[in-house]
């Protein structure tokens, strides 16, 4: 059974402070990709990776970093955590190449910043 | 500018009847179209998909309809049960890249 876990469910912070959230699959994926759901805004792509140490912006990634260090980790880093960050992440993978891969995704990181 | 587009926000249907969602898209180099159902607090799931060579794709209750002349798609889901409310993402990709665009979503009521 395909699987991708983030490391948190609920997460509160303050403003100004560094946050991590990580996300790890089990499916040796080559793809892997940070977006947030907002209400009335949908899925929108942060960040995606498809190969370790490889990133490419999505397109909102202003405030946002991540890391891709081993195959099966994403992580997405708040650098200076704002309230407009406030939202639920969700981290997905996918297999590379042509056709409808879809993409897995983990149960999400509602992260609330105060 | 949205290359795809789910107009509809919510919608309710009675149970036992059909329920129609519905997409519109802008690019025409899509290759494949995928429809995620999500529920709260859980992470979307793939629903159902269609090559942009087809016209119709059919699993279970579920169907998708393609057309391409009017850039559109649609859900199909009959009988429609409660287990079915849920907010459905539609969703295109293309083979230059692995990304997925994903739309807005339509937030679906099924009513006893």
């Amino acid at each position: 059974d395909v699987k991708v876990t983030q490391s948190s469910r609920y997460l509160v912070k303050r403003t100004g402070e560094k946050v991590f959230l990580e996300c790890v699959q089990d499916m040796d994926h080559e793809n892997m990709f940070w977006y947030r759901q907002d209400p009335g805004l949908g899925l929108r792509l942060i960040y995606f990776s498809y190969d370790v140490k490889m990133k490419e912006k999505g397109d909102i990634p202003e405030g946002y970093s991540v890391s891709r260090e081993k195959k099966e980790r994403f992580s997405l880093i708040l650098e200076s955590a704002s309230t407009n960050q406030t939202s639920m992440y969700l981290c997905a993978s996918s297999r590379v190449g042509t056709g409808a891969y879809e993409q897995y995704f983990g149960p999400g990181t509602r992260l609330t910043v105060t | 500018d949205q290359q795809v587009k789910q107009n509809s926000p919510s919608l309710s249907v009675q149970e036992g009847r059909i329920s129609i969602l519905n997409c519109d898209y802008t690019n025409s180099m899509f290759d494949y179209f995928l429809w995620y159902k999500k529920y709260p607090a859980e992470g979307p799931t793939f629903l159902i998909s269609i090559s942009s060579i087809k016209d119709k794709n059919e699993d279970g209750r579920f169907t998708v309809f393609l057309n391409k002349s009017a850039k559109h798609l649609s859900l199909h889901i009959v009988p429609s049960q409660p287990g079915d409310s849920a907010v459905y993402f539609c969703a295109a990709e293309s083979y230059r890249d692995d990304k997925i665009i994903f739309g807005k979503g339509t937030r679906l009521h099924i009513l006893p």
